[in-house]
C-alpha cells in the first residue's frame, strides 16, 4: 500500500531532550516537507527536500533540522524542543515539485504527529 | 508577500450545496489547490486548478479565476461525512506550498 509513515504518533517530552521525528515514503517520490498545523494557522512549512541531500528552509524552520539521506526517508529533528514547538507535525510526499502539474502539486500525508514539550 | 483568504467556518444543511471561497495573492501564479482534512486526520488532495474554469470530480467540483485571484470549491449533495476542514493551497516559485487558514465545513442534519 502506497503511503506516507510517522512515527512517534504522540509524544510528550520535556524543555531542551533531542527528540527525532521519523517519516517515510514506499511511493519513491522525490519531494518531501515538513509541516505544522497549530489552531487558525493552516498549515505552514518547515523544511522541504527536493531529493537526495538537498533540503531547504520553510516559513518556519527555527529550532528544527531536518536530513535526506535517503530517498524514502525524511526526519525531523529537534534538538532543544522548547514549549512553542507544541503543535500537530505533519510529514508529505509528492511524485516531484512541479507548480505548473497536478502531479507537482498532489502532496500525500504522514498521518501526524502530536507532539507536546512541557 | 503571499497570502491566501477563506472563510473561517461555513454552515450547511445535509443534502444541500456549499460554495468555499479562496481569494489569493501571490508574485507569481501557478495554479490553486484544494485539500480535506478531517477532525484528527491528515489533510488528502481534492483537485488542482491551473486554468480559468471548472473542474468536475464526482460531488465536488472546483473553479478559478485568475484574473479575479479567486477561487472556490463547490460541494454538491452535502453528506454528513463531509463535515471536515478544508484548505486552498497554492505553489510558489521558491518550492513551498503556501496554505489558507483552512475553512471548517459544519453540516447539519
Amino acid at each position: 500500500e502506497a503511503q506516507v509513515t510517522q512515527n512517534p504518533r504522540y509524544l510528550i517530552t520535556v524543555t531542551g531532550k533531542k527528540l527525532t521525528v521519523t517519516c517515510s515514503q514506499n511511493m519513491n517520490h522525490e519531494y518531501m516537507s515538513w509541516y505544522r498545523q497549530d489552531p487558525g494557522l493552516g498549515l505552514r512549512q518547515i523544511y522541504y527536500s527536493m531529493n537526495v541531500e538537498v533540503t531547504d528552509k520553510g516559513d518556519v524552520p527555527e529550532g528544527y533540522k531536518v536530513s535526506r539521506k535517503e530517498k524514502r526517508n525524511f526526519p525531523l529533528i529537534l534538538e532543544s524542543p522548547s514549549p512553542n514547538q507544541t503543535s500537530l507535525y505533519f510529514c508529505a510526499s509528492s511524485l516531484q515539485y512541479s507548480p505548473v502539474r497536478v502531479e507537482g502539486n498532489e502532496q500525500f500525508f504522514g498521518p501526524g504527529t502530536r507532539l507536546t514539550v512541557l | 508577500g503571499q497570502s491566501l483568504e477563506q472563510p473561517s467556518e461555513v454552515t450547511a444543511v445535509e443534502g444541500a450545496i456549499v460554495q468555499i471561497n479562496c481569494t489569493y495573492q501571490t508574485s507569481g501564479f501557478y495554479g490553486l489547490s484544494w485539500y480535506q482534512q478531517h477532525d484528527g486526520g491528515a489533510p488528502t488532495f481534492l483537485s488542482y486548478n491551473a486554468l480559468d474554469g471548472l473542474e468536475e470530480t464526482g460531488r465536488f467540483s472546483s473553479f478559478l479565476s485568475r484574473s479575479d485571484s479567486y477561487g472556490y470549491l463547490l460541494l454538491q449533495e452535502l453528506q454528513m461525512k463531509d463535515s471536515a476542514s478544508y484548505f486552498c493551497a497554492v505553489p510558489d516559485s521558491n518550492y513551498q506550498l503556501i496554505w489558507g487558514a483552512g475553512t471548517k465545513l459544519i453540516i447539519k442534519p
